[in-house]
């Protein structure tokens, strides 16, 4: 079973477009909820996190919104870069349990 | 610092050879993961330790073998593995879930090819 769904499975946007990743859970115990960017060959790397007791937090072009209410979060991307072009996963986690539950994965080519 | 090292980058084993992957942190974490990943899939759990006891076994077959012999260790043995166990091997920590910081960071990778 799926605990977190995460959609598009691929997206292609041009360059100094938005790209938007939807993730949704069911379990309200979660309450972490990072963002990944994996490239060929490497280990995911750690892109930015949120609480769900804030709806919004940005690090430099990268934003993740949260509404805790429908229960889904998702990743922005501001003026995408080909440098951006990777895989991005959300997950999600509960404060006990040291377990950390990925969505699917979303393949992001960002076109010159 | 937030790295988590792995070594081998690279290995390729044959279905009898023994072989282990290590993994290293010195980032104080109490909390480290062994994943396996597929290509085009995310990673999939396989084992958890927390304050270096094993407290996550996700039903890995007896053929991987992990080991914690301190906080900033993980150890990953292989023994008699089958083609399909061909994938990328991750390690990653972070703090044992429950305190404030929830980071959870990944090392580089095994590439393990099993011939």
């Amino acid at each position: 079973q799926q605990q977190v769904k995460q959609s598009p499975q691929s997206l292609i946007v041009q360059k100094g477009g938005i790209s938007i990743i939807n993730c949704a859970y069911e379990n309200t115990a979660f309450d972490y909820f990072p963002w990944y960017q994996q490239f060929p060959g490497k280990g995911p790397a750690l892109l930015i996190a949120i609480r769900p007791d804030v709806s919004e937090k940005k690090e430099g072009r990268f934003t993740i919104s949260f509404n805790k209410s429908a229960k889904q979060f998702s990743l922005h991307i501001m003026d995408s870069q080909p440098g951006d072009s990777a895989t991005y996963f959300c997950a999600a986690s509960k404060r006990v349990g040291n377990q950390f539950y990925f969505g699917t994965g979303t393949s992001l080519t960002v076109i010159p | 610092d937030t790295e988590v090292t792995q070594t081998p980058k690279h290995l390729v084993m044959g279905m009898t050879n023994k072989k282990s992957l290590k993994c290293e942190q010195h980032m104080g974490h109490r909390a480290m993961y062994w994943y396996k990943q597929k290509a085009k899939k995310p990673p999939e759990l396989m084992f958890v330790y927390s304050y270096e006891k094993l407290s996550i076994n996700e039903s890995v077959p007896s053929r991987f073998s992990p080991e914690c012999p301190n906080s900033s260790l993980l150890n990953l043995h292989l023994h008699a593995l089958q083609p399909e166990d061909s994938a990328l091997y991750l390690c990653a920590s972070s703090q044992v879930l429950g305190r404030d910081s929830y980071e959870q960071y990944f090392g580089p990778g095994t590439r393990l090819t099993v011939t």
